[in-house]
C-alpha cells in the first residue's frame, strides 16, 4: 500500500520562505502532486513533479527525489492569503484493475502570521 | 473558466436515512472521481470513473454507498442507510486524459451531517 508523511502543521511570518516537507512509500511511482485547500474549500492543484528536480510556478516551487521517496513544496513571499491546508499526494500504479491512483497525505496546515 | 459543479452544498440527514449527491464534471473531462474528506484528513478515493465505467471502486462502502455515471458525464453518489460515521465532505473531481491527466479539478463538495 500506500502512505504519506508530511509535518501537521507549520507557522511562518509574511513575506518569509516555508518548506513543507513530504515523503512516500509506494509501488509503481509515477509522481507527486501539492494541492492546496482553505477551510471550507475545495482543493486545487499547485503542482506536478514526475522527474527529479524543482518545479518553479510564480511563488511556488515544487521539488521531487525519486530516489529517496521524498518531495517538499516552497513557498515564497509568504502572503496571508497562503494560509490554507497543503496536501501532497502521490500518483502510482492502481494495484487492480490497471492505470494509475492518487492516494493524498493528510496535509499540513500552514499558517501565515503579521 | 470552467468549474466543476457540485450540488447540494450542505445536506443534513437523519441517520438510517437515503442520501444522495450530484457532480457535474468540467466539460470534456473523461475521467470523474469521487472522493470523501474527514476533517483534518487528506482526501480518499471513494470510486473513479472512466466515462461511464468504474475504474476503482475497491474503497466504496458497497453495503450502503452506490455510484452512477450513465452516459459518461454527470455522476451520481448515493449512501442508504446513513450511517453517523458517514458525516464528512464529499467531493467531485474530474480530469482530462492525455499529457496533463493528472491534474484534478475538484467541485466545492457536499458537507454531510448526519444526525
Amino acid at each position: 500500500g500506500q502512505s504519506l508523511e508530511q509535518p501537521s502543521e507549520v507557522t511562518a511570518v509574511e513575506g518569509a520562505i516555508v518548506q513543507i516537507n513530504c515523503t512516500y512509500q509506494t509501488s509503481g511511482f509515477y509522481g507527486l502532486s501539492w494541492y492546496q485547500q482553505h477551510d471550507g474549500g475545495a482543493p486545487t492543484f499547485l503542482s506536478y513533479n514526475a522527474l527529479d528536480g524543482l518545479e518553479e510556478t510564480g511563488r511556488f516551487s515544487s521539488f521531487l527525489s525519486r530516489s529517496d521517496s521524498y518531495g517538499y513544496l516552497l513557498l515564497q513571499e509568504l502572503q496571508m492569503k497562503d494560509s490554507a491546508s497543503y496536501f501532497c499526494a502521490v500518483r502510482d500504479r492502481r494495484l487492480t484493475g490497471g492505470g494509475n491512483k492518487l492516494t493524498f497525505g493528510t496535509g499540513t496546515q500552514l499558517k501565515v502570521e503579521l | 473558466e470552467a468549474e466543476v459543479a457540485q450540488s447540494p452544498r450542505y445536506k443534513i440527514t437523519e441517520k438510517s436515512q437515503a442520501v444522495a449527491f450530484w457532480c457535474d464534471p468540467i466539460s470534456g473531462h473523461a475521467t470523474l472521481y469521487w472522493y470523501r474528506q474527514i476533517l483534518g484528513q487528506g482526501p480518499e478515493l471513494l470510486v473513479q470513473f472512466q466515462d461511464e465505467s468504474v475504474v476503482d471502486d475497491s474503497q466504496l462502502p458497497k453495503d450502503r454507498f452506490s455510484a452512477e455515471r450513465l452516459k459518461g458525464v454527470d455522476s451520481t453518489l448515493k449512501i442508504q442507510p446513513a450511517e453517523l460515521g458517514d458525516s464528512a465532505m464529499y467531493l467531485c473531481a474530474s480530469s482530462q486524459m492525455g499529457v496533463r491527466g493528472y491534474e484534478q479539478y475538484f467541485g466545492p463538495g457536499t458537507r454531510l451531517t448526519v444526525t
